[in-house]
């Protein structure tokens, strides 16, 4: 069975320029989410996908960070315009469903931002 | 913010040795997960233990759950070179069942 899948695995930008990450989850996976982790720090969630819909994202900065994801499928997460705070590792991860049958998240590899 | 806090920050040890790392949080919790990442790699899951659980064993793996005294310990017995990683704690908030991670305790097993 396939993993999480992410890409590009490595993306180094000047700052306020624009960037993109792609992740596809595990077939059959409902709940998608996104992370950033910064160095020596523990992932800290985004946002968090029920199929399309947008169920918790509270912490992901909305006047630059913007998610999508069409059909319940795969995602994308943009920042508009990076700033060098934004270097850090975003993770993706998806489970079957989250909510009261609590179920354990598969993470991609990540893909590691550097701002310059 | 952060509801687990993993201890110690850094571990070395010898490959053979037990390696112990412990993880406080703050709130009520549902469950709380012990997950591992290599370096440079994604975060690969060990281990879910329940609130109304105590122990739980999954091969080298001994995790043990206090809910009075807030605080998880994950044993690895019989360490290798492999298992060299940093270990985070991911506890759910109560009631929100989505995991907030720890900064983790880096685990170096020295061949």
């Amino acid at each position: 069975e396939a993993g999480v899948v992410q890409s590009p695995r490595y993306k180094i930008i000047e700052k306020k320029q624009p960037v993109a990450f792609w992740c596809n989850p595990i077939s059959g996976h409902n709940t998608l989410y996104w992370y950033r982790q910064n160095l020596g720090q523990g992932p800290e969630l985004l946002i968090r996908y029920e199929n399309e819909e947008a169920v918790d994202d509270s912490q992901l900065p909305k006047d630059r960070f913007s998610a999508e994801r069409l059909k319940g499928v795969d995602s994308t997460l943009k920042i508009q315009p990076a700033e060098l705070g934004d270097s850090a590792v975003y993770l993706c991860a998806s489970s079957l469903e989250s909510g009261r049958a609590r179920e354990t998240q598969y993470f991609g590899p990540g893909t590691r931002l550097l701002v310059l | 913010s952060q509801q687990g806090e993993e201890d110690p920050q850094a571990l070395s040890i010898q490959e053979g040795e037990n390696a112990t790392m412990n993880c406080s949080y703050k709130t009520s919790i549902n469950n709380l997960q012990w997950y591992r990442q290599n370096s440079g790699r994604g975060l690969v899951h060990l281990i879910l233990i329940r609130s109304n659980e105590r122990e739980k064993h999954s091969g080298r793996l001994r995790v043990t759950l206090d809910t009075s005294k807030k605080s998880s310990s994950l044993l690895i017995t019989a360490s290798r070179a492999a298992d060299t990683a940093s270990y985070f704690c991911a506890t759910d908030e109560g009631g929100s069942y989505i995991p907030t991670f720890g900064r983790g305790t880096s685990l170096i097993v020295h061949p």
